[in-house]
């Protein structure tokens, strides 16, 4: 069964500084790796896809990067706001399976 | 820009009592989902629509029922609500199980009682 792990649970970080969050999956056999945002009360909004053929996925301060062999993706915020805050969350899509496994989130306050 | 659409945003059940948490999508989207969010579980698989017509149990199925009435529409119903049932809940959807980008809906907080 898949596994996805995320430490810390919880961290905080002075406004302007870079944001990098981890993720760790014991099987390596998956189509994509997505990384999610959910605020306070909301849903879950997806940040980034990374397809299992590609390393890394950019959107403006957002990073994400995918190593397959190792079971690791992290999720890179360059310079980071008080906006920021929230939880993220990464999942894994196994092969051969419908359900996606999520881990249970980094919850991220920046500091001003 | 609608997209996932979830009613009701909040719901406080007797147990025994039922309930049906419906949820739309416009964006034309095959597949459909209903997760779960408990503090110290993280989010899980209830039920999901590979599309119209087909539906298939998650992770946590038991209690719980769906229906895909057309493309749109994916509704989860409890027929007997009981207090472990009490949660969040998100309904989702992605253009196929393939594995495009997943939309959540702003979810539905239940309490059983």
């Amino acid at each position: 069964k898949q596994e996805v792990t995320q430490i810390p649970a919880a961290l905080s970080v002075p406004e302007g500084e870079n944001l990098v969050l981890n993720c760790s999956f014991t099987d390596s056999a998956i189509y994509n790796l997505q990384w999610f945002r959910q605020d306070p009360g909301k849903g879950l909004t997806s940040l980034l896809l990374i397809q299992s053929s590609q390393r890394e996925q950019t959107s403006g301060r957002l990073n994400a990067s995918l190593d397959k062999s190792s079971g690791r993706s992290t999720l890179y915020i360059a310079a980071s706001q008080p906006g920021d805050s929230a939880t993220y969350l990464c999942a894994v899509r196994p092969y051969g399976n419908n359900r996606l496994a999520f881990g249970k989130g980094n919850q991220v306050v920046v500091i001003p | 820009n609608a997209g996932v659409t979830q009613t009701p945003k909040f719901q406080v059940l007797k147990t025994g009592q039922s309930m049906t948490l419906q949820c739309a999508q416009d964006m034309n989207h095959n597949s459909m989902y209903w997760y779960r969010q408990d503090p110290g579980m993280g989010l899980r698989l209830i039920y999901y629509s590979a599309s119209e017509g087909t539906t298939d149990k998650g992770e946590v199925p038991n209690g719980y029922n769906v229906s895909r009435l057309n493309k749109r529409e994916f509704s989860l119903r409890l027929e007997s609500a009981a207090p472990s049932q009490t949660s969040v809940y998100f309904c989702a959807s992605s253009e196929s199980l393939a594995g495009e980008k997943l939309f959540f809906g702003s979810g539905t907080q239940l309490s059983v009682l």
